[in-house]
């Protein structure tokens, strides 16, 4: 069953400090993973986009990082401000077949605290 | 940058009224338009797929009488949901692919209540 777990459901961190966010997926055929930061009542924005061969890939304090041996991505944030409580979603697109092919995590809701 | 116009992005309606969303790509073609519904604390439910000039594609227990898709031109995308009810209510979100696997462009939301 193609499936997208994320963990943990829910964090706090204080401003300033890090953290990481985890994806496990059993999707296949992969074609490639996405991260997403939702604010509250808005429509997803794209962080990153991951393919088969790519490790690790940053966008300025966000790195995620997926290891397609054993199906897992992490999202690293570094120096967390106000503006990063959100959820974060994990989306994982298989390969072929219709373009609707998305399988969506339930994100982790991240508060970031002053 | 690919954009996705979403309107409204708040709508209160009563009981079986009808409320339409729009949708509309702003700077690139969307041939298709993937419709999401996203209830609290859950995941995006993709609801139906709709495609310029042919009849949506609705998933499994999405009554297609009751949201209606319309794909009339290249750059717009419309759901109607008819005569709407209480557990209607619900965040109501498109996307657009553009090029292929990569690019999904999702527009801001509808947030839908209807009282």
């Amino acid at each position: 069953k193609n499936q997208v777990e994320q963990s943990p459901q829910s964090l706090i961190i204080l401003e300033g400090k890090n953290c990481t966010l985890q994806c496990n997926y059993t999707v296949s055929p992969f074609s490639n993973l996405r991260w997403y930061k939702q604010d509250t009542g808005r429509g997803p924005v794209s962080l990153t986009i991951m393919t088969f061969s790519e490790n690790t890939k940053s966008n300025g304090r966000y790195t995620a990082t997926l290891d397609a041996d054993t199906k897992q991505s992490s999202l690293h944030i570094t120096a967390s401000q106000l503006s990063d409580s959100a959820s974060y979603i994990c989306v994982v697109i298989k390969y072929g077949g219709s373009q609707g092919n998305l399988i969506f995590g339930k994100g982790t809701k991240l508060s970031v605290k002053p | 940058g690919a954009v996705v116009s979403q309107h409204p992005s708040r709508v209160i309606c009563k009981s079986g009224t009808s409320v339409k969303i729009e949708c509309r790509s702003l700077d690139f073609q969307a041939t298709t338009m993937f419709w999401y519904r996203q209830f609290p604390k859950q995941s995006l439910m993709l609801m139906a797929t709709s495609n310029e000039g042919s009849k949506a594609t609705y998933e499994q227990g999405v009554e297609k009488d009751k949201f209606l898709i319309n794909h009339a031109s290249l750059t717009l995308s419309t759901l109607t949901v008819t005569s709407a009810h209480p557990e209607d209510s619900s965040f109501y979100i498109c996307s657009a692919p553009r090029g292929g696997d990569y690019g999904y462009t999702f527009g801001s939301g509808t947030r839908l209540t209807v009282v």
